[in-house]
Formats: structure tokens, C-alpha cells, sequence
């Protein structure tokens, strides 16, 4: 199976912040990585497939990268309405699988 | 719009039975895969089961494996969940989301294992 770690599992930065959150599969995935938001009480909101495809409505202000084994999302500038957990899932291959999620907080 | 609707989570005394199901619109269901996720209380996302669109395919988490059963029904834009022989352990809520790239999610069911 292949296991997906997200760093770090938690961080404080303030509004205007640029904010990037990696996650790292145990093998090679090539660009199947999905990348989403949740806030709490919510459903996870997809913000990014293919590792760098925004979804539909999603600001550009969200970005993914990488391939392979290494990705990243980065906020570029952080507003209050981003303070969530983000998490990232492979799918490559079954079984699917998250990382353990990010959750980014006020500073 | 998309829309999916999950139903049939409550409370169910371990070893117990119960059946989810998801309504889908807004999207031509029977033309992607589906995935049930489920998150137990303060815990992160866990893959539980896809199916393929045709139902050919069924893939599961090796912690349901054997107890959980992924269906669908195209013609009435529906998913289901039958999970049998629950643990205390399967208490979550459970979404249903399109495809393996999980793009879109409903809003959840919770379901509650306790006697």
C-alpha cells in the first residue's frame, strides 16, 4: 500500500502569509495527487487534482506541485476564510489512501 | 450542480447491520467511479471502498474487507453501503465523492456503533 505523510501536521501563520503544506508518497505516483479543505462540521472541499489542476471556483491563490513522490499546496497569501485542515490522497492505485491531514491555524 | 445525499447512518449496537445510501444529480452518475470515506471523531480521512461505473469493479480498506459491500444502482442514480458485522471502531461519518480523484463529496452520514 502506499502511504501518504503530510507536513507538518499542524502550523500558525497569519493573514497575508504564504503557506506551503508537502506531502510525500512511499513510492511513485506520477501526478495522481488530490489535494482538499476542510473546515469543521464540514465535507472535504476539493481544491486541486492531477497534483496542479485547480478545480472548478477554487481561487488561484491555491497552487499544487510535484510528481512522483514530492508535492506541495501553497496558499500565497492567507485569508481568514483558509483556516482549515488540508489534506492530500493519492490515487494511483487501490487501496487509495490521505495523508494525516494539515491543519492550519491563526498565529 | 452536483449533488450527492447520503442516508441511513444512526445508531447500531456492535455485531449489528446497517445500510447507506447516496442519491446523486446534477452528473451523469453511471458514468464515474464512487468512493465511500468515512472519519471517525477528531481523526483525519479514511478510504473505506470505490466501485467502478459498470459495478465490475469493487475495491475495499482491509480494515472492512469482508464485512462491507460497495453496490450501486444506475438506474436510479444511487449508491449504497451495506456494512455488516459493525465495531465500535467503524463509528464515523461517511461520505460519499465521484470519482477516484474524490472531486466532489456529499454532506455526510454519521453512523454510531455502541451498545
Amino acid at each position: 500500500d502506499i502511504q501518504m505523510t503530510q507536513s507538518p501536521s499542524s502550523l500558525s501563520a497569519s493573514v497575508g502569509d504564504r503557506v506551503t503544506i508537502t506531502c510525500r508518497a512511499s513510492q511513485g505516483i506520477s501526478n495522481y495527487l488530490a489535494w482538499f479543505q476542510q473546515k469543521p462540521g464540514k465535507a472535504p472541499k476539493s481544491l486541486i487534482s492531477a497534483a496542479s489542476r485547480l478545480q472548478s471556483g477554487v481561487p488561484s491563490k491555491f497552487s499544487g506541485n510535484g510528481s512522483g513522490t514530492d508535492f506541495t499546496l501553497t496558499i500565497s497569501s492567507l485569508q481568514p476564510e483558509d483556516f482549515a485542515t488540508y489534506y492530500c490522497q493519492h490515487y494511483n492505485s487501490y487501496p487509495l489512501t490521505f495523508g494525516g491531514g494539515t491543519k492550519v491555524e491563526i498565529k | 450542480e452536483v449533488q450527492l445525499v447520503e442516508s441511513g447512518g444512526g445508531l447500531v449496537k456492535p455485531g449489528g447491520s446497517l445500510r447507506l445510501s447516496c442519491a446523486a444529480s446534477g452528473f451523469t452518475f453511471s458514468s464515474y467511479s464512487m468512493n465511500w470515506v468515512r472519519q471517525g471523531p477528531g481523526k483525519g480521512l479514511e478510504w473505506v471502498s470505490s466501485i467502478s461505473t459498470s459495478s465490475s469493479y469493487t475495491y475495499y480498506a482491509g480494515s472492512v474487507k469482508g464485512r462491507f459491500t460497495i453496490s450501486r444502482d444506475n438506474a436510479k442514480n444511487s449508491l449504497y453501503l451495506q456494512m455488516n458485522s459493525l465495531r465500535a471502531e467503524d463509528t464515523a461519518v461517511y461520505y460519499c465523492a465521484t470519482s477516484t480523484s474524490s472531486n466532489d463529496w456529499g454532506q455526510g452520514t454519521l453512523v454510531t456503533v455502541s451498545s
